[in-house]
């Protein structure tokens, strides 16, 4: 079954910096790659994915890539605002099976002022 | 108001009692799921149901149990079988074999 890991666990940046966190995935048949974000106490929400047939997706801030070959995948978030703590999960499926996701263990951001 | 809820948001068990965490949907999802969040160890699947009156076990079901006898619900219930109880739950639906998850706020559970 797919495997996904993540790193780092923990991430501390200054306000304005870049945010980048990594994600592998093990089975080469996965091919949606979603991100949720987690305030504290609430709960998960998308803010950005991509699919096997795109290596780089972009909305604002934040973008997505992908490496089909090394099997991972990255987001990255530019200028980065205290709003942006938050832990951060990315997930692997194979949707064309309706496989369910698998998530990774978390990236805990902090954006310090 | 679409969305999928959890209720109680906060609950506490005594040891050996069973407790049932609520999950509602109004989004006409067809598949629901039940996962565990613990520190540092992400989102573990207990279970899943893709369809009404049919469920399946995810990767730690041991020690919970569910049923889906409405599309909009999806209860979990934490039996006394359940050696570490406490952790908080999240729900979450989906248009089965689509793209993105809806969660619920959660459900923290802990064990008195």
């Amino acid at each position: 079954g797919e495997n996904v890991e993540q790193h780092p666990s923990t991430l501390s940046v200054q306000e304005g910096d870049s945010a980048v966190i990594k994600c592998t995935y093990s089975d080469s048949a996965s091919n949606y790659f979603p991100w949720y974000k987690q305030e504290l106490g609430k709960r998960p929400q998308l803010i950005i994915d991509i699919r096997s047939n795109v290596g780089e997706k972009k909305d604002q801030r934040i973008a997505v890539t992908l490496n089909k070959t090394a099997k991972h995948f990255s987001l990255h978030i530019t200028e980065t605002q205290p709003e942006d703590s938050a832990v951060y999960f990315c997930a692997a499926s194979n949707r064309n099976y309706g496989q369910n996701f698998v998530f990774g263990p978390g990236t805990r951001l902090s954006v310090l002022p | 108001d679409g969305g999928i809820t959890q209720s109680p948001k906060y609950l506490f068990r005594k040891e050996g009692q069973n407790v049932t965490l609520s999950c509602e949907q109004n989004l006409n999802h067809d598949a629901m799921y039940w996962y565990r969040q613990d520190p540092g160890q992400g989102l573990r699947l207990i279970y899943y149901s893709q369809i009404v009156n049919d469920f399946q076990k995810g990767d730690i079901a041991e020690g919970y149990s569910v049923s889906r006898e409405k599309k909009e619900s999806f209860p979990l219930t934490v039996t006394s079988a359940q050696k570490n109880p406490t952790a908080f739950y999240l729900c979450a639906s989906e248009i089965f074999g689509h793209t993105e998850a809806f969660f619920g706020q959660g459900t923290r559970l802990t064990v008195v």
